[in-house]
């Protein structure tokens, strides 16, 4: 099972702001870089955010990312339909040797 | 363009083996680290193995540790993954991702995955 727990869904109209958040504990989040990804169905994984709150380009600006502690979070503003999709949060665990990936995220724009 | 592409995947028995190539274009697959990923059929993203770009560094997910094998062939620019003792578990879209070359350690490049389906 995921070492990093986020909530299984979240949810907003049009134009609303939707953050998720990424538990995970010192040996993951807590001492290594926080990673965003988007996930749509038959597609493969896309990058949404690197080293905590740097958003690669072609990503757009109003998709955000922070970490304060153990926890990560990511922040949708200006909510738009193409936002639906599963997000994975992701670190590097210095105690399993390996990366590992958040439970994932439902976004679903009402 | 920048590109990964897997293949080798397919119906296996449980307990048999398969093997799978991530091949690359665009750039020298050799000169980044790289991971395999995995997804289960309505289940989240899995690590699964990790290895540096100089071939040194190499980890593996508990759930395959001692089971598969990541390699690379830098004549080939291919990254594969020896899968042994394969078991419904494994069943998954297996992806191969790229590291960024700026130290972030971002999956910044993906292949578009290959399904891999252990079932008698």
């Amino acid at each position: 099972q995921s070492v990093l727990t986020q909530p299984p869904s979240a949810s907003g109209t049009p134009g609303q702001r939707v953050t998720i958040s990424c538990s995970g504990s010192s040996s993951n989040i807590g001492t290594n870089y926080v990673y965003w990804y988007q996930k749509l169905p038959g597609t493969a994984p896309k990058l949404l955010i690197y080293t905590n709150n740097q958003g690669p380009s072609g990503v757009p600006g109003r998709i955000s990312g922070s970490k304060s502690g153990t926890s990560a979070s990511l922040a949708i503003s200006g909510l738009r339909s193409e936002d639906e999709a599963d997000y994975y949060c992701a670190a590097w665990d210095d105690s399993l040797s390996g990366y590992v990936f958040g439970t994932g995220t439902t976004v679903t724009v009402l | 363009e920048v590109l990964l592409v897997e293949s080798g995947g397919g119906l296996v028995q449980p307990g048999g083996s398969l093997r799978l190539s991530c091949a690359a274009s665009g750039f020298t697959l050799n000169s980044f680290d790289v991971n395999w990923v995995r997804q289960a059929p309505g289940k989240g993203l899995e690590w699964v193995s990790y290895m540096s770009s100089g071939g040194m560094g190499i980890y593996y997910a508990g759930s395959v540790m001692g089971r598969f094998t990541i390699s690379r062939d830098h004549t080939k620019n291919s990254l594969f993954l020896q899968m042994n003792s394969l078991t419904a578990e494994d069943t998954a879209i297996y992806y191969c991702a790229r590291e960024g070359d700026d130290d972030s350690d971002a999956f910044d490049i993906w292949g578009q995955g290959t399904l891999v389906t252990v079932s008698s």
